[in-house]
């Protein structure tokens, strides 16, 4: 059973230029979170997804950032006109119930293996 | 707001170390808390977690006792190993409708163990 794939893993873009990133969450989950981290700091959460809707977006920076999760296909983090501070990690995760996840049953929450974003 | 602080590293130790990580949050409500483990250029891995007052999570010789009473999550380990080095990071949710799903991170502690 794979985990949750992100890919690329690394990417550099040029000041200007569109970033895309990708998540398949892992077989069975169908919620999605995005998270960042910056250099020397913590993942701070950006976004949460279901199939199709956007949960919570109060951490996405209000412009250049978006993201979906269609009924097909991975999740998309996307960052247009990229700048230097977009340099970062960025983590998806998925579950496959929220409720669940921090639940008696024992579910977690998965965390990828991240993409690196370099601006140059 | 809800939020994690977390000792600050790099925390360097030789093997066989005691081995603590200091943790406190604030949060409304009853979070739960977590430790989570990234080794160099990998995602990150559930460690151990809590869900409620005086829990204990263990997981690999870890262990974190969840202290309502100090808000505290300090995560231990009696005898560390070279393979424990990596970055620790403590987390919590409040589990709300509004922030249903969301971890809050603290700031990651480098861990280095030397033979």
């Amino acid at each position: 059973n794979a985990g949750v794939m992100q890919n690329p893993r690394h990417l550099v873009r040029r000041r200007g230029q569109e970033a895309r990133l990708r998540c398949s969450p892992m077989k069975g989950h169908s919620h999605v979170y995005w998270y960042r981290q910056l250099p020397e700091e913590g993942l701070k959460f950006m976004v949460y997804l279901q199939k199709e809707n956007i949960i919570d977006e109060s951490g996405m920076p209000k412009e250049r950032f978006s993201a979906e999760f269609p009924k097909e296909g991975p999740s998309i983090l996307r960052i247009q006109q990229v700048v230097r501070g977009d340099s970062a990690a960025y983590f998806c995760a998925s579950s496959q119930n929220p409720q669940g996840a921090f639940g008696k049953f024992g579910n977690t929450i998965y965390f990828g293996e991240g993409s690196w974003l370099t601006v140059v | 707001g809800d939020s994690v602080t977390q000792m600050e590293g790099p925390v360097t130790l030789s093997e066989e170390a005691f081995l603590t990580i200091n943790c406190t949050y604030t949060a409304t409500g009853y979070p739960s808390l977590f430790w989570y483990v990234q080794y160099p250029g990998e995602g990150l891995q559930l460690l151990l977690k809590a869900t409620k007052a005086d829990d204990k999570g263990s997981n690999k010789g870890f262990e974190a006792t969840y202290r309502k009473e100090t808000t505290s999550f300090h995560l231990e380990k009696g005898s560390v190993q070279v393979s424990d080095s990596a970055v620790y990071f403590c987390a919590l949710t409040t589990n709300r409708g509004s922030t249903l799903g969301r971890l809050y991170f603290g700031r990651g502690t480098q861990l280095t163990v030397w033979p």
